[in-house]
């Protein structure tokens, strides 16, 4: 079954920290992966996507993730972050082939200390 | 380029009354479309999805539908609505060139008091 774990619920780092979260996906293609992130009471801002190529993808607002097929997982990295950065991440899988679906993580949200 | 428009932004129902909630979309043509659904202090919970006109995927069973009547509009309703419906709902457009990113719509906060 196609699914998408994002193990860490919440997160807390310090303002300047780096910062990786974590994204595993179960999905039976090669899937189409993508980071979003949500700001409270806002709709979602994509960070990223990876469709194929080189598997360090660099996104906006400094972020970046790499693919790594043989762990299934797609995690989110940046050296420095700022207070700005606290909100929800989500990470999505899909679709391979047009009619499949996307699927989302549950998200992690981020808490910046300053 | 490709625009979602999803209204109304926020929207206070009564428990029993209908809903409906729309979204179009701009720039493209013959795209996958979704509803999803984010209750608070969780995920995202796919709804329904369409990849053409009159064509819908149920996700999970529940007193909500969805419709497909014009290539670029996606309708998201009930007859009845229940306490549990209430959250914030995303409607979602990827169109056919894969590669390409999933747009969001700005949401609509639904309260069913």
């Amino acid at each position: 079954a196609q699914s998408v774990t994002q193990p860490d619920i919440h997160i807390t780092v310090s303002e300047g920290a780096s910062l990786e979260l974590r994204c595993n996906y179960s999905y039976g293609a090669t899937p189409y992966l993508f980071w979003y992130v949500q700001s409270p009471g806002q709709g979602l801002q994509l960070l990223l996507k990876y469709f194929s190529g080189d598997t360090l993808v660099q996104g906006i607002k400094g972020f970046e993730a790499e693919f790594k097929r043989s762990q299934s997982s797609f995690n989110l990295r940046k050296p420095s972050v700022h207070w700005s950065d606290a909100a929800e991440y989500f990470c999505a899988v899909g679709p391979a082939n047009r009619d499949d679906k996307i699927i989302f993580g549950k998200g992690t949200r981020l808490h910046i200390l300053p | 380029s490709q625009t979602i428009h999803q209204w109304p932004a926020t929207l206070v129902q009564p428990v029993g009354s209908p809903l409906s909630l729309e979204c179009t979309v701009e720039g493209t043509s013959n795209p996958n479309l979704y509803w999803y659904r984010q209750a608070a202090g969780r995920g995202l919970q796919l709804l329904f999805y369409s990849v053409g006109i009159g064509q819908i995927s149920s996700e999970v069973p529940q007193n909500l539908s969805a419709s497909r009547p014009q290539d670029r509009q996606f309708i998201l309703s009930s007859k009845k609505l229940l306490l549990s419906d209430s959250g914030f709902y995303l409607c979602a457009c990827l169109f056919t060139g894969f590669g390409s990113k999933l747009f969001f719509g700005s949401g609509t906060q639904l309260s069913v008091l």
